[in-house]
């Protein structure tokens, strides 16, 4: 079935620090979202992207919608501790119902 | 709006029991899903269901069975516990026409 990569696993850096992580596919999506799961949380939607090139941003954070279609990029300016967790993209091709999602990113951000 | 609720929170069953997992959404939302979360994994689908009455089997259903008899409910039941479903349990919702899922806190199930 269709699977999206996403990297890195994990990361670890300073607060201040800007962090970028992606997700790419073999197959072309419709739709990318991105959410966030804090510990013992379930997964809280960050953005949500419609369009290829599409760029939108939420706070600190933006994210892209691939010209491919096949990928997706989040980014988080200055970090800071609450930032820490898991981030998953989700993909949802054209005519279907279901989300595919990542393997998640996680992040921890130090003082 | 409480959004998705799930109850219970944490669960410790032993093998060969049942239990079910509920789910309730007040957001009027016909499509629910429910999703398992093994460590360092993203999520599987387990099943689904597009409104009352219907329900589709997901990625990893086996093991698993769902009803939907009203909108705002989706019970998720295991019929004989194993050790490989000890997982987290999340169930989501979504409003026709819109791919945006909102999940509920999730149930932390044990199987010994």
């Amino acid at each position: 079935g269709q699977q999206l990569n996403q990297s890195p696993q994990s990361m670890f850096i300073q607060e201040g620090e800007d962090v970028s992580m992606n997700c790419t596919s073999s197959s072309i999506f419709n739709t990318w979202l991105w959410y966030k799961q804090d510990p013992g949380e379930g997964p809280v939607l960050l953005i949500a992207l419609y369009k290829a090139g599409e760029l939108t941003s939420n706070g600190r954070l933006t994210a892209q919608f691939g010209i491919t279609r096949k990928d997706s990029f989040l980014n988080i300016s200055a970090s800071i501790p609450s930032d820490v967790g898991i981030y998953f993209c989700a993909a949802q091709m054209l005519n279907t119902d279901k989300l595919i999602f990542g393997t998640g990113t996680r992040l921890q951000v130090f003082p | 709006n409480a959004g998705v609720t799930q109850t219970p929170k944490f669960r410790i069953l032993k093998i060969g029991q049942s239990m079910t997992l509920q789910c309730t959404q007040d957001m009027n939302h016909n499509y629910m899903y429910w999703y398992r979360q093994d460590p360092g994994m993203g999520l599987k689908l387990i099943y689904y269901s597009v409104g009352a009455g219907i329900t589709d089997k997901g990625e990893v259903p086996n093991g698993y069975n769902v009803s939907r008899s009203t909108t705002e409910d989706f019970p998720l039941r295991l019929e004989l516990a194993a050790p490989s479903q000890t997982s987290v349990y999340f169930c989501a919702s979504r409003r026709t026409g819109g791919p945006e899922q909102y999940f509920g806190p999730g149930t932390r199930l044990t199987v010994t």
